[in-house]
């Protein structure tokens, strides 16, 4: 089974809502990422947490990590058409700071 | 600079086929690994590369080889493709987590979607 999961696994708002998707993983971590995957595309890297950070922001994008529940969330605000992806939370573990784990992924649809 | 290449971008195959996606990086990145994606869900990590030299087994690496080649390259051979293999397939490089940076934001390539028949 994956490593992270996510939640929900597809959501769907209106246009300038927020938009929170969670992820909950299994194992300890170095660190966490979110990537935005577009229909048919390659992977595209968002934000990345490090274990002792609790919060993070990039522009419209605010992640949160809590380590001793072993979960995230991804914080979009202000949502626009563009945003309509597939996102995906990734973990390293701490055990293998070389592997990238992926989430079953949240399927976002912004409606006009 | 492009990034990760991958080749082919399709493939059609029969069962019983081999090949080899082919997969080059021109960031100097340590990592590198290889993904398959099925139809609307996650990716599954198959192989990694932590670094040249070095290859390991991911989630789902039954059915599968691969090969660092050197510091830019990794390929994935699929000796007999079954029809269980066909998917969208990823690789993708990283810095090293431990690194002095320690970034280990991964680039991945556009895919290629194999299909066997």
């Amino acid at each position: 089974s994956q490593q992270g999961e996510e939640d929900p696994q597809a959501l769907s708002i209106q246009e300038g809502e927020n938009a929170t998707m969670n992820c909950s993983y299994k194992t300890s971590i170095n660190n966490l990422q979110w990537y935005r995957q577009n229909s048919g595309r390659g992977l595209v890297h968002l934000i990345l947490i490090r274990s002792n950070e609790r919060e993070k922001h990039s522009g419209r994008l605010r992640v949160t990590l809590d380590t001793s529940k072993k979960s995230s969330s991804l914080l979009i605000t202000a949502s626009r058409a563009a945003d309509t992806a597939s996102y995906f939370c990734a973990t390293v573990p701490y055990s293998s700071a070389s592997k990238i784990i992926f989430g079953s992924g949240t399927r976002l649809s912004i409606r006009p | 600079n492009a990034g990760v290449t991958q080749t082919p971008k399709f493939q059609v195959l029969k069962t019983g086929q081999s090949m080899t996606l082919q997969c080059a990086q021109d960031m100097n990145h340590n990592s590198m690994y290889w993904y398959r994606q099925d139809p609307g869900m996650g990716l599954r990590l198959i192989y990694y590369s932590a670094s040249e030299g070095t290859t390991d087994k991911g989630e789902v690496p039954n059915g599968y080889n691969v090969s660092r080649l050197n510091k830019r390259e990794f390929s994935l051979r699929l000796e007999s493709a079954a029809p269980s293999q066909t998917s969208v397939y990823f690789c993708a490089s990283s810095e090293r987590g431990d690194s002095p940076s320690g970034n280990t934001e991964a680039f991945f390539g556009q895919g290629t979607r194999l299909t066997v028949v």
